[in-house]
């Protein structure tokens, strides 16, 4: 897991701010999603993407975007319309195809604060 | 889609007592099931995992079983060590879809 690098550590957001996290991994993995951790809530599924320039939504997409221009690399960008973004965000990856592993494996994570 | 419920949300148990998470899902074409651990403020790590051809495996002092006709597994943790606190994730997915659904968490509390 130490492939996977995720920065800031600690972002902090004023109001009506767009902010974006960064993900990179070079562990080679096809797929890369982003999650949402909120005290007693469990990991929720923001986007995923399986192959670059192709992205899907998960199960609370609302006011986040995405991006996959290159396998390596899969920013979320927490926009304005995310009314309550204050969470610890990570950042996972995984291979995908044929008797592949699909385990995935975690960034250290991202705590957002709101000003 | 699927649904994975996880019991209970909190654990405390003494050094060296055994611990159990349990989880339930709804989809009986999910055949793949990860633990993970998650120390505080740290990424989730992967633990142990089984798959839905396997009705058991262990890994020192982890081990999770599969009950797939009532579509619930389990993990197990024997003469628990204060340094195995931690919120513990349980997760399904189906095979080819690389999309696992967790559940809420446990969060194992060890006295010394």
């Amino acid at each position: 897991d130490g492939g996977i690098t995720q920065s800031p550590k600690y972002l902090f957001r004023k109001e009506g701010q767009n902010v974006t996290l960064s993900c990179e991994q070079n562990l080679n993995h096809d797929a890369m999603y982003w999650y949402r951790q909120d005290p007693g809530q469990g990991l929720r599924l923001i986007y995923y993407s399986q192959i670059v320039n192709d992205f899907q939504k998960g199960d609370i997409a609302e006011g986040y975007s995405v991006s996959r221009e290159k396998k390596e690399s899969f920013p979320l960008t927490v926009t304005s319309a995310q009314k309550n973004p204050t969470a610890f965000y990570l950042c996972a990856s995984s291979m995908l195809g044929r008797g592949a592993e699909e385990t995935q494996y975690f960034g250290p994570g991202t705590r957002l604060l709101v000003l | 889609g699927e649904n994975v419920e996880q019991h209970p949300s909190t654990l405390s148990v003494q050094e060296g007592d055994s611990a159990v998470i349990k989880c339930t899902y709804s989809d009986s074409a999910s055949n793949y099931f990860p633990w993970y651990k998650q120390e505080l403020g740290k990424r989730p790590q992967l633990i142990i995992d089984i798959r839905s051809n396997v009705g058991e495996k262990k890994d020192q002092r982890i081990a999770v079983t599969l009950n797939k006709t009532a579509k619930h597994f389990s993990l197990h943790i024997t003469e628990t060590q204060p340094e195995d606190s931690a919120v513990y994730f349980c997760a399904a997915s189906k095979g080819g879809s690389y999309i696992p659904t967790f559940g809420r968490g446990t969060s194992l509390i060890v006295h010394p």
